[in-house]
């Protein structure tokens, strides 16, 4: 069974331009849920996604947006990049929602590394 | 407001020994709890859970216990091995559904042969 698969796995980007991140769940998922990792900050919630619709939203700038499609497959946009973008954005799916069903597990995906010059 | 705290950013332990992770909250709302491993270059993994509801969950080498009086949470791993060393994350939620997760800072473990 694939894993959660992200694209690109690394990218350079400069201020004020903008990036989208892709991420496909693994197959049956529904519920994809994005996060930045930071040294020092952990692991901070942006949204979570599921059939289609934004479920939950994390304290982020409107910058940060995001949607997911038909498939489930979702794409996270951050618009007018800063230095502090720069971050590891891990996406995760699950098979009922962000805390599941049974387990609570998040399946995550190895992550979009990205740098803002 | 760091509702999920992992106070030890690093830890180091000989193999062999008992290794043990703590993890503070502050929010009474939650009540179904999480750690996570992380490897370099991968994504963070599913390791264990425990709800509210139990003060202890045991899968092999690894135990998770709850305090709810103290909103504290701990995570031991016995024995301790070199494959063990990896970045830690407790992550918590306040209903056991679609609530999003919180989750730490980490705390990065070294096994020491």
């Amino acid at each position: 069974k694939a894993g959660v698969t992200q694209t690109p796995r690394y990218l350079i980007k400069t201020r004020g331009q903008q990036v989208t991140l892709s991420c496909s769940p693994i197959s049956g998922h529904r519920s994809v849920s994005w996060y930045q990792q930071t040294p020092g900050q952990g692991l901070q919630f942006l949204f979570e996604y599921f059939s289609e619709t934004q479920r939950n939203k994390g304290n982020f700038p409107g910058r940060f947006s995001g949607r997911q499609f038909s498939n489930s497959r979702s794409e996270m946009n951050v618009s007018t990049l800063e230095l502090g973008d720069s971050a590891l954005y891990l996406c995760a799916s699950s098979l009922e929602g962000l805390a599941g069903r049974d387990t609570g597990e998040l399946f995550f995906g190895e992550g979009s590394r990205l740098t803002v010059l | 407001d760091q509702q999920v705290k992992q106070n030890s950013p690093s830890l180091s332990v000989q193999e062999g020994r008992i290794s043990i992770l703590n993890c503070d909250y502050t929010n009474s709302m939650f009540d179904y709890f999480l750690w996570y491993k992380k490897y370099p270059a991968e994504g963070p993994t599913f390791l264990i859970s425990i709800s509210s509801i139990k003060d202890k969950n045991e899968d092999g080498r690894f135990t998770v216990f709850l305090n709810k009086s103290a909103k504290h949470l701990s995570l031991h791993i016995v024995p301790s091995q070199p494959g063990d060393s990896a970045v830690y994350f407790c992550a918590a939620s306040p209903v056991f559904g679609n609530e999003k997760l919180t989750f730490g800072t980490g705390t990065r473990l070294t096994i020491i042969p």
